[in-house]
């Protein structure tokens, strides 16, 4: 079946510092979404990415898809203790069964004051 | 603030007890999904509802049931679960497309359950 992993699990990052988190699929993918999870609350949608190597940027966030649609990745700058939390992909298969999306594992962010 | 409401917020249950978890969103979406998820653990799909018929069930125990009333509402009926059935349970919806991609999820806050 269809995996997406992410790396790293935990990120501690001192605030004012950049990071990324990387997203990699088994599978080609149709479409890939970010969301992210605060300690305690649910996740919420960041983005959505379709097309081959599109960048989208929001704020300090910078989301890029894999020319092969297979991996993604987001990047922060300028950490703020505001960024904690977990964020999570989700990869979308091609003609997948009810169009399901599958979770990668997460990226755990602890900012640093 | 989220548009879709779970309720309740958190249930403390007997493993032979019947409750059941409720889940309404008034956006008009006509996809609708139940996720399980542990600590520290990503979202993980128990069921999906597509224009209020059962589209995907992931192999789910049938002390879990699913039932979707009408568009707006989405319920998950449990009996005699067991302990490690304990977890955080997120409703979410998003607008259907029949062919191509999902669109973002909307999830709720979630039930927090504890199983005895």
């Amino acid at each position: 079946g269809q995996q997406v992993m992410q790396i790293p699990q935990y990120q501690h990052v001192q605030e004012g510092e950049d990071f990324t988190t990387y997203c990699n699929s088994s599978t080609t993918l149709s479409n890939i979404q970010w969301y992210k999870q605060r300690p305690g609350g649910h996740p919420v949608f960041l983005i959505q990415l379709v097309k081959s190597g599109e960048v989208k940027k929001q704020k300090r966030l910078t989301f890029q898809f894999g020319e092969a649609k297979k991996n993604s990745s987001l990047h922060i700058t300028a950490t703020q203790t505001t960024d904690v939390g977990t964020y999570f992909c989700a990869g979308q298969r091609l003609k997948a069964a009810g169009n399901k999306l599958t979770f990668g594992g997460g990226t755990r962010v602890l900012v640093k004051p | 603030d989220t548009e879709v409401t779970q309720t309740p917020k958190h249930l403390v249950m007997g493993m032979t007890n019947k409750k059941s978890l409720k889940c309404e969103q008034h956006m008009g979406h006509r996809a609708m999904y139940w996720y399980k998820q542990k600590a520290k653990k990503p979202p993980e799909l128990m069921f999906v509802y597509s224009y209020e018929k059962l589209s995907i069930n992931e192999s789910v125990p049938s002390r879990f049931s699913p039932e979707c009333p009408n568009s707006s509402l989405l319920n998950l009926h449990l009996h005699a679960l067991q302990p490690e059935d304990s977890a955080l349970y997120l409703c979410a919806s998003s607008l259907r497309r029949l062919a191509g991609h999902t669109g973002e999820l909307f999830f709720g806050e979630g039930s927090r359950l504890t199983v005895l």
